[in-house]
């Protein structure tokens, strides 16, 4: 099936920090959406974008849609301890398989006090 | 609204054992889909709905069958448990399934088999 390459994997960083995350893709996608995930609950919609080019903001949170349509980036300004979680991409295919989502493999976010 | 609830929370089989995950959503979606997480892998469809009365099969769906029986409840049933199904399930919900773009998701079922 289609891979998403989600980085980093990992990242501690400190209270206060930004922070940066990517997802890249050999597809082209027309939907991408970032979700977060605390320990032990479902995934939970942060950001939804639609176009290429577009840039779009939820609070501290701001992703892009990336204009070759490959590829995504969520920023979290001045992190906070309840940043804390998983955060994955997830893409969704023009037609023909416009029925699925598919996801990275997470990045996983520390945020030390 | 409750959402998308899921039960059981945590459920442990023997391998061979029979059993069914449930799901309910209360936003009158039309589409309904079933997850499999495993670390470092992200979410894998296993089986969605586009809408009550039909199903078809997702990245992973071997050895899982499934019910849409209404347009609330979506369920994930193991015929035969195997020690590699043993994963966290979720299942997810959606407004149109042709912009499957927003999906909702429950709390998710830990499974272990052993």
């Amino acid at each position: 099936g289609q891979q998403l390459n989600q980085s980093p994997q990992s990242m501690f960083i400190q209270e206060g920090e930004d922070v940066s995350m990517n997802c890249t893709s050999s597809s082209i996608f027309n939907t991408w959406l970032w979700y977060k995930q605390d320990p032990g609950e479902g995934p939970v919609l942060l950001i939804a974008l639609y176009k290429a080019g577009e840039l779009t903001s939820n609070g501290r949170l701001t992703a892009q849609f990336g204009i070759t349509r490959k590829d995504s980036f969520l920023n979290i300004s001045a992190s906070i301890p309840s940043d804390v979680g998983i955060y994955f991409c997830a893409g969704q295919l023009g037609s023909g398989s416009a029925r699925q989502l598919t996801f990275g493999s997470g990045t996983q976010l520390t945020v030390l006090p | 609204n409750a959402g998308v609830t899921q039960t059981p929370k945590f459920q442990v089989l023997k391998t061979g054992q029979s059993m069914t995950l449930q799901c309910a959503q209360d936003m009158n979606h039309n589409s309904m889909y079933w997850y499999r997480q495993d670390p470092g892998m992200g979410l894998r469809l296993i089986y969605y709905s586009a809408s009550e009365g039909t199903t078809d099969k997702g990245e992973v769906p071997n050895g899982y069958n499934v019910s849409r029986l209404n347009k609330r409840e979506f369920s994930l049933r193991l015929e035969s448990a195997a020690p590699s199904q043993t994963s966290v399930y979720f299942c997810a919900s959606s407004e149109a399934h042709r912009r499957v773009r927003e999906q909702f998701f429950g709390p998710g079922t830990r499974l272990t088999v052993l």
